[in-house]
This record gives C-alpha cells, structure tokens and sequence, in this order.
C-alpha cells in the first residue's frame, strides 16, 4: 500500500485539550513531514522531522519520532476551534529516487468551542 | 515566499473532453513537481512526479496516457486529463520542490477541483 497509517482516522476534542495523533510507516526514511488540510483546501506544512532527530517543537506543536518503530506522533496543545482540519503525516522514502512523498491516511480533527 | 498556484480552482466539464491544469511555482524555481489526487475524505495519492526538461514519471496503475504531464519550464507544470469520465472527477493538488534545498519539503497549490459530468 502507498499510504501510512495513521490513527486515530477521527478525533473530537473541546477547545484547551491536548490532540495527539500517530503515524505509522513501513519503510526507512530519509525525513518524515507533517501536513495539514481545511477541507478542500490544500496542503500547509506544519513540521519535518528528520531521522536523526526525536524530538522536534513548533509553537504548540510537538512532534516526535521513533524510527526503531516506525512511528511518529504529533501534539497539539491547547487546541482552538481553528486546529478543526485534517493532518497528514507524510515520508520520504530513503529509496525515493526522486524524493516523492508517501502520505498516511490523515487524522480528522474537530475541535469545538 | 515558496508559494505555488494552480489553475483553475474547479472546472466543470462533461464527459469525453480533455481538461488541463496548470501548476506554477511564483517565487522559486522547481526542478520537480508533483501530482497527486485525492478523493473525498481520503489522503492524498501519488499519481506522477515531473522533472523539467524530461518526462514525466508515473505511479503503477496510473495511466500516462490518460494523464499527460508537461513540465516545459522550471515554474510552470500542466496535468492534462484526456477524455476525461465522471470517475476521473477528483481533487488535484500539485507541489514543488524548490531545487536549492538539501531535503524534500514540497510547497502545495491549493488543489484543483474537477467534476466530470
């Protein structure tokens, strides 16, 4: 399958929690990069992590990355209404040949007021 | 800056007709652009990756001869759906990569709605 997975497909918050949602891979990787999406919309980069690093923040976003597992994580805090979107993780293969994108299935988050 | 356009945002067109789309990288050049295509409330797929001056290389089980890609400059790439049916309506979302950077963050257009009626 081209797709990652990721989970959970859906998550419903209140405003001020904490969204954490994960993702998983098959292959090895040169990076791993986190997306998101408004509905219909397109694609706004939130993240990249590389597969030297851990741990990566960003304002209220934190990121995290095994690579012994496969997997990545990534938190928001203090979630507001405008977070409400989908978040893709992405991967860049190691054998990518021309640097191409592997997309997981994405989270979609709601968060209400 | 790394901004990338796409045009059109939606096109309506109807069955048997050809439909193209225009991808541009405004404030920095693009050695590769990519093709993706995604349905409602699914991810986003790989369809083709296109490299300046060369031809375009596609995804197993895409059609290059349904999907014909041009990427003619270093900031224009254009996806051609050929005789286009109502299952090729989709969302199309291009990205670039710019060729200075070492790793490979691609920058998005806004996507490209096409229903095929």
């Amino acid at each position: 399958s081209q797709q990652g997975e990721e989970d959970p497909q859906a998550l419903s918050i209140q405003e001020g929690e904490n969204a954490t949602m994960n993702c998983s891979y098959k292959t090895s990787i040169n990076n791993l990069q986190w997306y998101r999406q408004n509905s219909g919309r397109g694609l706004v980069h939130l993240i990249l992590i590389r597969s030297n690093e851990r741990e990566k923040h960003s304002g209220r976003l934190r990121v995290t990355l095994d690579t012994s597992k496969k997997s990545s994580s990534l938190l928001i805090t203090a979630s507001r209404a405008a977070d409400t979107a989908s978040y893709f993780c992405a991967t860049a293969p190691l054998s990518g040949g021309y640097n191409k994108l592997i997309f997981g299935a994405g989270t979609r988050l709601a968060v209400h007021p | 800056g790394a901004v990338v356009s796409q045009h059109p945002s939606w096109v309506i067109c109807k069955s048997g007709t050809s439909v193209k789309i225009e991808c541009r990288s405004l404030d920095f050049q693009a050695t590769t652009m990519f093709w993706y295509r995604q349905f409602p409330k699914q991810s986003l797929m790989l369809m083709a990756t296109s490299n300046e001056g060369s031809k375009a290389t596609y995804e197993q089980g895409v059609e290059k001869d349904k999907f014909l890609i041009n990427h003619a400059s270093l900031t224009l790439s254009t996806l051609t759906v050929t005789s286009a049916h109502p299952e090729d309506s989709s969302f199309y979302i291009c990205s670039a990569r710019e060729r200075h950077l070492s790793f490979n963050e691609q920058f998005f257009g806004p996507g490209t709605r096409l229903t095929v009626l």
